[in-house]
């Protein structure tokens, strides 16, 4: 089993540039969501969706976008990246209230 | 806005020791709570989940309590090894994840 797939693994990037976060799940998960996670902070979350087409904000949704056409992918969209944006980004997914499961982490440094 | 700390921040064992990891949180109107493990420069590795509705989990040497009306979680994990050495988080579900900042635990040979 795959699980929850995150690309890149590491970037780094300059400011004022943007990217997108790939992260898939094949375990038919209706949750996905993305965290980002800094040094002594723990996991703060940047959004999430509760199925296909629904997207909806979390606690810190700035400076990012997502979307959520198929079950499978939620990739995360970086735009005008700033230094306020380094960090390790997580994708989880879950099953309604079932248990998360999260991807490797990509981490990312702008510059 | 849920509250979830986990005290302490930071724990050092000798090999063989039982320990507990301690969790609490804010608001009680929680779906379940989830312990996860995270090695330096890794994702998070789920260890044990409780509903809201049941008290504890067991897998192996992990025990997991909760006790919701008080806010409150504790992680058992007996006869520590160096292996268990990695940081502990708790996440509580509501609508959606919440997760206190971790304990840190290095098990001493």
């Amino acid at each position: 089993n795959a699980g929850v797939t995150q690309t890149p693994k590491f970037r780094i990037l300059k400011i004022g540039q943007s990217m997108t976060l790939q992260c898939t799940q094949d375990m038919n998960h209706n949750y996905m969501y993305w965290y980002r996670q800094d040094p002594g902070m723990g996991l703060k979350l940047i959004y999430y969706s509760v199925g296909a087409g629904i997207t909806d904000k979390g606690e810190v949704p700035n400076g990012y976008n997502v979307s959520r056409s198929t079950t499978e992918d939620f990739p995360l969209r970086l735009e005008l990246a700033a230094p306020s944006q380094t960090s390790v980004y997580f994708c989880a997914s879950s099953y309604g209230g079932e248990a998360a499961f999260f991807g490797q982490g990509t981490r990312l440094t702008v510059v | 806005k849920q509250e979830v700390t986990q005290i302490p921040a930071a724990l050092s064992v000798p090999e063989g020791e039982n320990l507990v990891l301690n969790c609490s949180f804010t608001d009680s109107a929680i779906y379940n709570l989830q312990w996860f493990r995270q090695d330096p420069g890794k994702g998070l590795t789920s260890l044990l989940l409780i509903q809201s509705s049941q008290r504890e989990q067991t897998s192996g040497r992990l025990n997991a309590s909760l006790d919701k009306s008080s806010g409150r979680s504790t992680l058992y994990i007996a006869a520590s090894q160096p292996g268990d050495s990695a940081t502990y988080l708790c996440a509580v579900r509501g609508n959606q994840f919440y997760f206190g900042t971790g304990t840190s635990l290095t098990v001493i040979p």
